[in-house]
């Protein structure tokens, strides 16, 4: 079965400081790990995946994740963050077999204060 | 990116009225469907599995008489909430894949429904 946590229910930044969104993952093969944005009434907002190739992924609004096999992590990064950045953002992971859907985390939410 | 469109965007209907959402592919075929529900400040739970031309394969715990899912073409999948009901209120959302296997799947901008 496949399973993500995010630990962090909230995670409050200051604008202009570097921030980390936690996400570690279990599946029984390998991942397709990716990170979603949802403001408010909104659906989804595509930010990065990873499917293979490079641990570091870089995505749109200057986000990256780092996957980490051995500690099974896809944690979000950005450098700067920025008061627009404050939103919900979910975790999502889906085994690399099969036609299987994506399996969400609960969610963080992200406030950057000014 | 490939587009998905949901539609409508919000519906407020009275109990026991039943109430049907849209979900297009508007520049690919889509040969599988996800309809997720997320209750507020809550995760997206996945609802059902529609493949097109075959029956959907709900997930335990969601009623498929309640949630009709109809995938009868590789651009549109519909899902209708009958009798619906005030614990039926919540946020309901597409998601939409090019092809079996493929990597990543297309969600629609989602429909938030009231039951009053």
């Amino acid at each position: 079965a496949q399973s993500v946590a995010q630990p962090e229910d909230q995670v409050n930044v200051a604008e202009g400081n570097p921030l980390t969104v936690k996400c570690t993952y279990s599946v029984s093969g390998n991942p397709y790990l990716f990170w979603y944005v949802q403001y408010p009434n909104r659906g989804l907002q595509f930010l990065l995946k990873y499917i293979t190739g490079d641990n570091l992924v870089k995505g749109s609004y200057g986000f990256e994740a780092e996957f980490n096999k051995s500690q099974t992590s896809f944690h979000l990064k950005k450098p700067s963050a920025l008061v627009s950045d404050s939103a919900l953002y979910f975790c999502a992971v889906r085994d690399i077999s099969g036609n299987t859907p994506l399996v969400f985390g609960k969610g963080t939410r992200l406030s950057v204060i000014a | 990116g490939a587009v998905v469109s949901q539609h409508p965007s919000w519906v407020i209907c009275k109990s026991g009225t039943s109430v049907k959402i849209e979900c297009r592919s508007l520049d690919f075929q889509a040969t599988t469907m996800f309809w997720y529900r997320q209750f507020p400040k809550q995760s997206l739970m996945l609802m059902a599995t529609s493949n097109e031309g075959s029956k959907a394969t709900y997930e335990q715990g969601v009623e498929k008489d309640k949630f009709l899912i109809n995938h009868a073409s590789l651009t549109l999948s519909t899902l209708t909430v009958t009798s619906a009901h005030p614990e039926d209120s919540s946020f309901y959302i597409c998601s939409a894949r090019a092809l079996r296997g493929d990597t990543e799947a297309f969600f629609g901008q989602g429909t938030r429904l009231t039951v009053v």
